[in-house]
């Protein structure tokens, strides 16, 4: 998966901490974006950005809040995380006609 | 955009075609069909896309129904590679800035 960098693989969270999910992407895409996917499911949107400054919500935004302050970097926080967000965390940025995934983010939720 | 609809499994034998069948039977006019696959968890892996001819790319090929209404993904010749989960969607090109929407797609298993 090219250009898009997730930190950390790996997360184990108590009930109520916070933490952010870096990605950073240097093709210099405008278009960036979290999903998430539970176990035997599809990828669901959490939040999106359309370039720096802009952000918006995708299908599952609660529990979650983003920022885009440059082009590469788009964060994804968890302000007090809940067992229901125990998941795998995808970052994607866009070209026109191709989205590119980062490798994911194992979050663990006790 | 318009949902579409895979059979949840599939099984190929190594070295063999796998034709992999989708339904997207509510597509308007400007969506495209795309095609991304998920090996074992990783990030989704771009495959192909296409709007109403028939594709083709180092990785497969697309034919998609002249009425649009369905698509099938071929492999040409599977390897124990191959193995993931394919996921079929329909977006516009360029559209919602790149949301995909994600159904189960087809396991797809490649068996010696």
């Amino acid at each position: 998966n090219a250009g898009v960098t997730q930190t950390p693989k790996f997360q184990v969270l108590k009930t109520g901490q916070s933490m952010t999910l870096q990605c950073a992407q240097d093709m210099n895409h405008e278009y960036m974006s979290w999903y998430r996917q539970d176990p035997g499911m599809g990828l669901r949107l959490i939040h999106y950005s359309v370039g720096a400054g802009i952000t918006d919500q995708g299908e599952v935004p609660n529990g979650y809040n983003v920022s885009r302050s440059t082009t590469e970097d788009f964060p994804l926080r968890l302000l007090s995380a809940a067992p229901s967000q125990t998941s795998v965390y995808f970052c994607a940025s866009s070209s026109l006609n191709t989205i590119y995934f980062g490798e994911g983010s194992w979050l663990t939720v006790v | 955009d318009a949902k579409t609809t895979q059979p949840p499994s599939m099984d190929c034998a190594e070295g063999r075609a796998a034709n992999l069948p989708c339904n997207h039977s509510t597509i308007s006019g400007n969506e495209y069909v795309y095609w991304y696959r998920q090996i074992h968890s990783q990030g989704p892996q771009y495959i192909i896309h296409g709007l109403k001819n028939n594709e083709t790319n180092e990785m497969a090929s697309l034919i998609i129904t002249e009425d649009r209404k369905s698509s099938t993904l071929i492999l040409p010749h599977a390897t124990l590679r191959d193995t993931a989960v394919y996921y079929c969607i329909a977006r516009n090109y360029g559209g919602s800035q790149g949301n995909l929407i994600f159904g189960k797609g087809t396991k797809l298993s490649v068996k010696p």
